[in-house]
């Protein structure tokens, strides 16, 4: 099994939709990021926590809202979808004591939105 | 603003071939820097990193060293194979408090048997 989990894989939605994307991970990290991909763009971060309590705003998170449910869990919802959120979207996890920039990935939820 | 800048691709190769993918990056202070792949269907995952300037990061048969004169941190290989095909994205970090990166745009690689 993987170390981080994604659910959904892939979700086709409309326009005006509510979506969340969900991640969870084994490893025992603190801190987890979610990132989307886009084609030309490279990966950029939406939001980042530390810990259930800290949560903090990335680069790109207007339209999006984020929920850290526990240490293991940290989701990410579209509260109302649009067509340029379509998307791959990464959750990732580090560790505060490991070595600096390793971040571990998911494999990523493709979002259509319609 | 901090950025990564790598070249566009896709990179076609044929196999044994040598292989570059430029980077340069745009940061204050001293960047940690890193590679980073996707194999298709995948996440991202580590190849290899450098945390300051002349160290070389070295995985796999892939190199790159962190030249500050130039700012740049070119990814090589010697001789490539069909498993290397991937997407390759050069990322960096100066906020070692949030420990989160900054990517470039990733270069696809095709190795053609």
């Amino acid at each position: 099994d993987a170390d981080v989990t994604q659910t959904p894989r892939n979700r086709i939605t409309k326009t005006g939709k509510r979506i969340m994307l969900e991640c969870s991970q084994t490893k025992g990290h603190d801190r987890m990021y979610w990132y989307r991909q886009d084609p030309g763009l490279g990966l950029r971060l939406i939001y980042y926590s530390f810990d259930v309590k800290d949560i903090n705003k990335g680069e790109i998170s207007d339209g999006y809202s984020v929920s850290r449910q526990a240490q293991a869990k940290f989701s990410l919802s579209l509260e109302s979808a649009i067509p340029n959120q379509t998307a791959l979207y990464f959750c990732a996890t580090s560790d505060p004591g490991g070595p600096t920039g390793e971040l571990f990935f998911g494999e990523g939820s493709r979002l259509t939105v319609l | 603003g901090d950025s990564v800048t790598q070249m566009e691709g896709p990179v076609t190769l044929s196999e044994e071939a040598f292989l570059t993918i430029n980077c340069t990056y745009t940061a204050t202070g001293y960047p940690s820097l890193f590679w980073y792949v996707q194999y298709p269907g995948e996440g991202l995952q580590l190849l290899l990193k450098a945390t300051k300037a002349d160290d070389k990061g070295s995985n796999k048969g892939f190199e790159a060293t962190y030249r500050k004169e130039t700012t740049s941190f070119h990814l090589e290989k010697g001789s490539v194979q069909v498993s290397d095909s991937a997407v390759y994205f050069c990322a960096l970090s100066v906020d070692t408090g949030r420990r989160a990166l900054t990517f470039g745009s990733g270069t696809r690689l095709q190795v053609q048997p």
